[in-house]
């Protein structure tokens, strides 16, 4: 079976604070995909990343960071210098088969982020 | 220019009654799916449907039904709902629903059964 563990269930930190929300999975595929989806208090989902399994260099966008690291099967995002705009739920998901030729997210639990004034 | 729109935003509905839930996706996308986020935020694929086949999570009550009138809409439809069904739930789509593909979701529609 394939899952995803976001063990963060809520951090909170002060504004300008560096942050990092860990995501540790378990796949048998050789070849997967994963994702981070960030869900603001308006409710929608938004796609902010996407990693496949052969690509182990670290990615930057702006203050959002990500570390891919197969050895220890995690795929932790930073942010840096927080805003209050960045409190969300993130959630870190992972592609994987359905049934048949789908394929289907399979999201962790989330990791509510609280950024403080 | 929404990506991915469903309409209602909010749905309230007395518990028996059926209701439906609209989605559309204006990316040309070929695949679309139902997720189900409960009420500790917790979310899991309901249906995965392209213009081939549609793939049902065993888990989903007979209930719940999706429809595709065509390739750029994907409804759910519930009869006689039930207490349980209260939850948000999310459309999304992908350009082919193979592995590297990235789902982008709808705003999503929190349906309440009273």
């Amino acid at each position: 079976a394939q899952k995803v563990t976001q063990a963060q269930t809520e951090i909170s930190v002060v504004e300008k604070e560096d942050v990092t929300l860990d995501c540790v999975y378990e796949t048998r595929d050789t070849t997967y995909y994963l994702f981070w989806y960030k869900q603001p208090p308006s409710g929608e989902l938004v796609f902010l990343i996407r990693r496949n399994s052969f690509d182990e260099q670290n990615e930057i966008s702006g203050r959002y960071s990500w570390n891919f690291q197969k050895s220890t099967s995690s795929f932790n995002f930073t942010i840096t210098a927080s805003q209050v705009v960045d409190s969300a739920v993130y959630f870190c998901a992972l592609s994987e088969p359905f049934k048949g030729s789908a394929r289907q997210l399979t999201f962790g639990s989330g990791t509510q982020l609280t950024v403080l004034p | 220019d929404t990506a991915v729109s469903q309409t209602p935003k909010y749905l309230v509905t007395q518990m028996g009654n059926d209701k439906s839930i609209k989605c559309e996706q204006n990316l040309g996308h070929d695949t679309m799916y139902w997720y189900k986020q409960d009420s500790k935020k917790f979310l899991k694929i309901m249906f995965s449907y392209n213009n081939k086949e549609l793939i049902i999570n065993e888990t989903v009550p007979n209930r719940f039904s999706p429809k595709s009138p065509d390739k750029a809409h994907l409804n759910l439809h519930i009869n006689s709902l039930e207490l349980g069904d209260s939850a948000v739930y999310f459309c999304a789509s992908s350009p082919s629903g193979l592995t590297a593909d990235t789902q982008y979701f709808g705003p999503g529609t929190r349906l309440t059964v009273l």
